[in-house]
């Protein structure tokens, strides 16, 4: 099993492009995660995907959306990247069967808007 | 809401000599929380977890926490430190109907030889 994979690995983007992260998991998770990571300031969610077919906001999710595309992919679009977006990103997904189940996180994109 | 508090940013260590992160949560029921850790420009990768088990959980690479109610802590601990250990760790619970990570902001364990 791969686990959680990112693409890209790095990004450099100008004010005012758009792009697209991908996600993919094939541990058949249910549940899929974006965040994104600043120095000091641990790991915030942007939005996350509880089941196949529903998506809800979390706590950063201004200036980005998401796509679930299916059970295994979850992608993460910024429409007008802006240099505040400078950051890591990283996927995580997590299976239902217990509540203490832990989120798998994939390696992370850089992404640095100029 | 949850919170988590990493009381240190940054800690280090000799080589061979006990580690002690701290964390503190908040939550108004006994939560799940786990040790993350994350070497330089990777991912994260769990250490452990408390699932309400056992008070003292043991995790990978020799590191165990003790889950202690009373003082709402989650301390990471290991006897003894290697070289190998040096990275940032995170404390986390989750909360919500699809379990949201709260992070707290890290911190950074130097291990000096």
């Amino acid at each position: 099993n791969a686990g959680v994979t990112q693409t890209p690995k790095f990004q450099v983007l100008k004010t005012g492009q758009s792009m697209t992260l991908q996600c993919a998991q094939d541990m058949n998770h249910n549940s899929m995660y974006w965040y994104r990571q600043d120095p000091g300031m641990g790991l915030r969610l942007i939005y996350y995907s509880a089941s196949e077919g529903t998506t809800d906001k979390g706590e950063v999710p201004n200036g980005y959306n998401v796509s679930r595309l299916n059970k295994r992919e979850f992608s993460l679009r910024l429409e007008s990247a802006a240099p505040s977006q400078t950051s890591v990103y990283f996927c995580a997904s997590r299976a239902w069967d217990t509540d203490h189940n832990e989120q798998f996180f994939g390696p992370g994109t850089r992404l640095t808007v100029l | 809401a949850q919170s988590v508090t990493q009381l240190d940013s940054h800690v280090s260590v000799s080589e061979g000599t006990p580690v002690l992160l701290r964390c503190n949560y908040s939550s108004s029921y006994s939560p799940s929380l786990f040790w993350y850790v994350q070497h330089p420009n990777k991912g994260l990768q769990l250490l452990l977890k408390y699932t309400s088990a056992a008070t003292l959980v043991k995790g990978i690479n020799g590191f165990e926490a003790e889950f202690k109610k009373s003082e709402t802590s989650f301390h990471l601990t290991k006897p003894s430190a290697h070289m190998s250990d040096a990275a940032e760790y995170f404390c986390v619970s989750h909360s919500g109907s699809a379990r949201q990570l709260t992070f707290g902001s890290g911190t950074q364990l130097t291990v000096l030889p």
